[in-house]
């Protein structure tokens, strides 16, 4: 079974500075990886999506990378802003499966 | 642009009780689910639809039943409420298997 774990469970920052936020899953065989956003109390956002084909993934100030082989993704939140501020999910899609196998998440603080 | 609505949003049930919560997307998205997530766990997978009169389960389905009568709606139900069941409840959408999941702002549901 596809096991998926965030480190660290939550992170502080002074705002401005650059973060990177990792995520990794056991098992290789995935269609795709996607990174969420979850404010309190609110629902869950996309924020970026890599197909198992794919390298990496950028939006604006993020940038998210995949390296299949070794089980890894991570999130790279440029020039952190207090907005930034919530619960950062990854979650997979083996291959075969039709739903998402989620990380426990990483609080994230940007303290002004 | 309504997206994925949930309601209640939230909801305190006695054990025993039963109840449904409703889930309708207003995307014409083939694909739907049913989640829960607990504190400090990641989300987990409770049923699923690939399309209209088309269920299965995931992975944790005991305890909740599930219909989908039409694309747009996609409603969970709960027939004999255990404390077990206390969590919160996000439903989801997507059009596709490549693309994102997009999430409802969930359901708060308390049984004592």
């Amino acid at each position: 079974k596809q096991e998926v774990t965030q480190i660290p469970a939550a992170l502080s920052v002074p705002e401005g500075e650059n973060l990177v936020l990792n995520c990794s899953f056991t098992d290789s065989a995935i269609y795709n990886l996607q990174w969420f956003r979850q404010d309190p109390g609110k629902g869950l956002t996309s924020l970026l999506l890599i197909q198992s084909s794919q390298r990496e993934q950028t939006s604006g100030r993020l940038n998210a990378s995949l390296d299949k082989s070794s089980g890894r993704s991570t999130l790279y939140i440029a020039a952190s802003q207090p907005g930034d501020s919530a619960t950062y999910l990854c979650a997979v899609r083996g291959t075969g499966a039709n739903n998402l196998f989620f990380g426990t998440g990483t609080r994230l603080t940007v303290i002004p | 642009n309504a997206g994925v609505t949930q309601t209640p949003k939230f909801r305190i049930l006695k054990i025993g009780q039963s109840m449904t919560l409703q889930c309708t997307q207003d995307m014409n998205h083939n694909y739907m689910y049913w989640y829960r997530q607990d504190p400090g766990m990641g989300l987990k997978l409770i049923y699923y639809s690939v399309g209209a009169g088309i269920t299965d389960k995931g992975e944790v389905p005991n305890g909740y039943n599930v219909s989908r009568s039409t694309t747009e709606d996609f409603p969970l139900r709960l027939e004999l409420a255990a404390p077990s069941q206390t969590s919160v409840y996000f439903c989801a959408s997507r059009v596709d298997s490549n693309q994102p999941q997009h999430f409802g702002d969930g359901t708060r549901l308390s049984i004592l």
